[in-house]
């Protein structure tokens, strides 16, 4: 079975200073890859998405970006972090068949921007 | 545009009663819906999985069911144990690349 690992586990960092949050899979390849943002009082909201090495798709405008420079790696950055960045962010898998397979969370990254 | 409510907000029974959590969704044009469990400063745990041509699905004490027609899907917890205590959170896919939509959910304490 597949397992998702995410680092770090919590992150303090100024407004303003950069941001790189790692995504990690095992037990899977070829995997469609998500990141999610679940922020105080808020319901989760999807970020980006990867189907592919390279591949990457935004829904929403913000200062963030994300990269997937291997199949199974997936990097959520930031060149200047806003007050409005900090929350919990998972990221998440399907495997083939991405419109019917469940989805798999990680165990995610509280970042808080201070 | 998709949107999904579930409701309560919030749920607090004693231990054995059974739970019901609703969700409800806009757009019936559905791959699928699935139920989550997340506990305080966790990641979600998947549940259960209901594709769209199915009604319900069941796994252990757990049975959720799904009413496309009507934008309606409930998950139902047989005989709740104070380890049943979390926010339960559903979403819906509602587009070939996976993408999900998910409620606020609902937040269930069960008392011993």
């Amino acid at each position: 079975s597949q397992t998702i690992h995410q680092w770090p586990a919590t992150l303090v960092q100024p407004v303003g200073s950069p941001l790189s949050l790692e995504c990690t899979v095992e037990g899977t390849s070829n995997p469609n890859l998500y990141w999610y943002r679940q922020a105080a009082g808020r319901g989760l909201q999807l970020l980006f998405y990867s189907v592919g090495i390279g591949q990457i798709s935004s829904e929403v405008p913000q200062n963030l970006s994300a990269s997937r420079p291997q199949d199974r790696q997936f990097i959520l950055s930031s060149k200047k972090l806003l007050l409005s960045d900090s929350g919990f962010y998972l990221c998440a898998l399907t495997r083939m068949g991405a419109n019917l397979g469940e989805q798999y969370f990680g165990p995610g990254t509280r970042l808080t921007v201070t | 545009k998709q949107e999904v409510t579930q409701i309560p907000a919030a749920l607090s029974v004693p231990e054995g009663e059974n739970l019901v959590l609703n969700c409800s969704f806009t757009d019936s044009a559905i791959y699928n819906l699935q139920w989550f469990r997340q506990d305080p400063g966790k990641g979600l745990t998947s549940l259960l999985l209901i594709q769209s041509s199915q009604r319900e699905q069941t796994s252990g004490r757990l049975n959720a069911s799904l009413d496309k027609s009507s934008g309606r899907s409930t998950l139902y917890i047989a005989a709740s144990q104070p380890g049943d205590s979390a926010t339960y959170l559903c979403a819906v896919n509602t587009d070939s690349w996976g993408k999900l939509q998910f409620g606020a959910g609902t937040q269930v304490v069960v008392t011993p």
